[in-house]
């Protein structure tokens, strides 16, 4: 079974400083696709970047961007010049493509604080 | 279209009352996906449609819950005699058909549907 781990409950930066998160999984597959939501207090969740694994390159999205280490089953998110907004709870997923499965495993998530 | 749409978002309730649970998804989407968030932690899976077909039910979800999916448009998340261990936001989802060029993986989210069984 797929599971997703984030080792890091809890965590907080300075604002304009970087910060990066930590997401491991687990799966036998070599086709997938990796996530990370974001979703503020009380609102809800939005996509903030995505990975599929065939693609060797790393994504990037603005000031996010990911380090996806395949052989290592590691995804981990770093944000650049943190805002204030940026302060909510930051979930990694991962979703089989095969076997028409399509199903989305989350991890238990990381609370990030951005202090001004 | 405003995106995926769920009512009510707050519903309280006695112990061993049945809830109904709505979900209206993005209508372009025919996947439809329910999930469970407990506080702090991360959405656990429930269940999915794809258009009107229920394709996979997680064991989380006991023969006290009940989803449909008629016609393919919206969702409704049944409760039936529920518990206090049964308090939770209910997440619904969707997205784009697999397959299609589109097709990119993203999960659009409603709001959630909290549930408090008192």
């Amino acid at each position: 079974a797929q599971t997703v781990t984030q080792s890091q409950p809890e965590m907080s930066v300075q604002e304009a400083e970087t910060v990066t998160l930590s997401c491991t999984y687990d799966t036998s597959e070599s086709n997938y696709y990796l996530f990370w939501y974001k979703q503020p207090p009380s609102r809800q969740m939005i996509l903030v970047i995505r990975q599929e694994a065939y693609k060797q390159q790393n994504a990037t999205e603005n000031r996010f961007s990911v380090n996806f280490q395949k052989a290592a089953k590691s995804f981990s998110l770093k944000i650049s010049d943190s805002q204030l907004g940026d302060t909510a709870m930051y979930f990694c997923a991962f979703m089989m493509g095969t076997s028409g499965t399509y199903k989305y495993i989350f991890g238990t998530g990381t609370r990030l604080k951005v202090l001004a | 279209d405003t995106g995926v749409s769920q009512n009510p978002r707050h519903k309280i309730t006695k112990r061993g009352q049945n809830v109904t649970f709505r979900c209206d998804p993005i209508s372009e989407h025919n996947r439809l996906y329910w999930y469970r968030q407990t506080l702090g932690q991360g959405p656990e899976f429930l269940t999915y449609f794809q258009n009107e077909a229920q394709l996979e039910k997680s064991r989380l979800l006991s023969d006290r819950f009940s989803a449909e999916r008629p016609k393919g448009s919206f969702s409704t998340l049944e409760i039936q005699r529920t518990e206090q261990g049964d308090s939770a936001m209910y997440l619904c989802a969707s997205s784009n058909p697999p397959g299609q060029v589109a097709f990119d993986g993203e999960l659009f989210f409603g709001e959630g549907s909290r549930l408090t069984v008192l």
